[in-house]
């Protein structure tokens, strides 16, 4: 079975522009979270998509949006970026369980992010 | 407010080894917790799990341990082998805690030297 796919793998990008990152999950997977990854916050949660409908919404401003398409798939937008922006942004896919049973997320590569 | 910590930033251990990796954690409504692993410039692995109603759960050489009273979970790798050299991650999610999101530690450095 495919793991998680993400496309991009690496992006340059300057202040002031915005980028779209895509991922795509596990065949099966209804679920697609965002986290970011820096070295000064560690892994940050950003969002959960199920059915094509957020589900759950970390502490990020609304520069970061997401959506997911009928296939799971799932694309994340990061308007009027910001230096603090760089980082390495990965998506994760699960079978879509509310709690942690059963459920457990399973990451792709990752996207680098640079923004100078 | 860092739910989920992981005091130690790196840890070294000789080939064959245990390997002992620790993890605190303060909200008690947590009840799923998961260990990763991460090479650099890959996302995380996910390695082994274990719900709060059990305090132990094996898979191969991986084992984990719940103390819920202390809030503290532990993975333990016997033998310690040189492909074990990553960063792991303890992460956890509770249902009424974000449902499935997961709030990660630190991670710490692991050195299995041969």
């Amino acid at each position: 079975k495919a793991g998680v796919t993400q496309t991009p793998r690496y992006l340059i990008k300057t202040r002031g522009q915005q980028v779209t990152l895509s991922c795509s999950p596990i065949s099966g997977h209804r679920s697609v979270s965002w986290y970011q990854q820096t070295p000064g916050q560690g892994l940050q949660f950003l969002f959960e998509y199920f059915s094509e409908t957020q589900r759950n919404k970390g502490n990020f401003p609304g520069r970061f949006s997401g959506r997911q398409f009928s296939n799971s798939r799932s694309e994340m937008n990061v308007s009027t970026l910001e230096l603090g922006d760089s980082a390495l942004y990965l998506c994760a896919s699960s079978l879509g369980g509310t709690s942690g049973g059963g459920n457990e997320q399973f990451f792709g590569p990752g996207t680098r992010l640079t923004v100078l | 407010d860092q739910q989920v910590k992981q005091n130690s930033p790196s840890l070294s251990v000789q080939e064959g080894r245990i390997s002992i990796l620790n993890c605190d954690y303060t909200n008690s409504m947590f009840d799923y917790f998961l260990w990763y692993k991460k090479y650099p410039a890959e996302g995380p692995t996910f390695l082994i799990s274990i719900s709060s109603i059990k305090d132990k759960n094996e898979d191969g050489r991986f084992t984990v341990f719940l103390n819920k009273s202390a809030k503290h979970l532990s993975l333990h790798i016997v033998p310690s082998q040189p492909g074990d050299s990553a960063v792991y991650f303890c992460a956890a999610s509770g249902l009424i805690v974000g449902g499935s999101r997961l709030t990660f530690g630190e991670g710490t450095q692991l050195t299995v030297n041969p």
